[in-house]
């Protein structure tokens, strides 16, 4: 069964260091997210991704944010200059259709020290 | 009122007893609902879709109430490893956006 799948799964870091968590969604699947989900608390949408631009982002998703699909299966997410309020589970997931069900990958543990 | 909203339990329940939760969401235009399982430290898994009054697979039934915008998650014979937490999604109409509700916990006890 296709699965997300994203790497690393835990990254530890510095305050102030650039990360760049990595996923590959399902292959035939056309809309990319990213999700934040702190310890203990609820699951927040950051950014959804559609024709290799972004389709909708919130209030989270600021300008130390960004997305890309370098090629035809990554999608990334960068975080360019770590806050200690960064530290959270990052879960990438696609679905077919937006509206659709989603699909998560195992998640990403952003530990900034 | 919140966008989506879901009682945090926990909801303590013995093995084999039938437990229900709900899940109000604020967008009338919504027309797609999901709920999910999240085991601690896990990503969220698919549980169900529920695309117009309801569906069914097996001990789960999802209900959807337009009328009063909620739906519902109805669990049977509860079984140990039902014990999680359940996650209502909702995505926005006209937007690329879901949102999730905080979850309900479920402890199903021996």
């Amino acid at each position: 069964e296709p699965e997300v799948t994203q790497t690393p799964s835990h990254q530890v870091t510095q305050m102030g260091q650039e990360v760049i968590l990595r996923c590959v969604p399902i292959s035939n699947h056309l809309y990319f997210y990213w999700y934040r989900q702190i310890l203990g608390q609820k699951v927040e949408f950051l950014v959804s991704f559609y024709n290799n631009e972004i389709s909708e982002k919130s209030e989270i998703f600021d300008d130390q944010f960004s997305v890309e699909r370098p090629d035809g299966s990554n999608f990334t997410l960068k975080i360019r200059s770590t806050k200690l309020e960064d530290s959270a589970m990052y879960f990438c997931a696609s679905s077919v259709e937006t509206g659709n069900e989603q699909y998560f990958g195992p998640g990403t543990r952003l530990t900034v020290t | 009122r919140k966008e989506v909203e879901q009682d945090p339990g926990p909801f303590n329940v013995p093995e084999g007893a039938t437990v229900a939760f709900n899940c109000t969401y604020s967008n009338s235009a919504s027309q797609s609902f999901f709920w999910y399982r999240q085991d601690c430290r896990k990503e969220p898994k698919l549980l169900m879709s529920v695309y117009s009054s309801g569906n069914e697979d097996g001990r789960f039934t999802a209900q959807l109430n337009r009328a009063s915008q909620y739906i519902s998650l109805l669990i049977r014979d509860s079984k140990l490893s039902d014990s999680a937490t359940y996650l209502c999604v909702v995505p926005t109409s006209g937007t690329y956006k879901y949102i999730f509700g905080t979850g309900t916990r479920l402890k199903v006890l021996a």
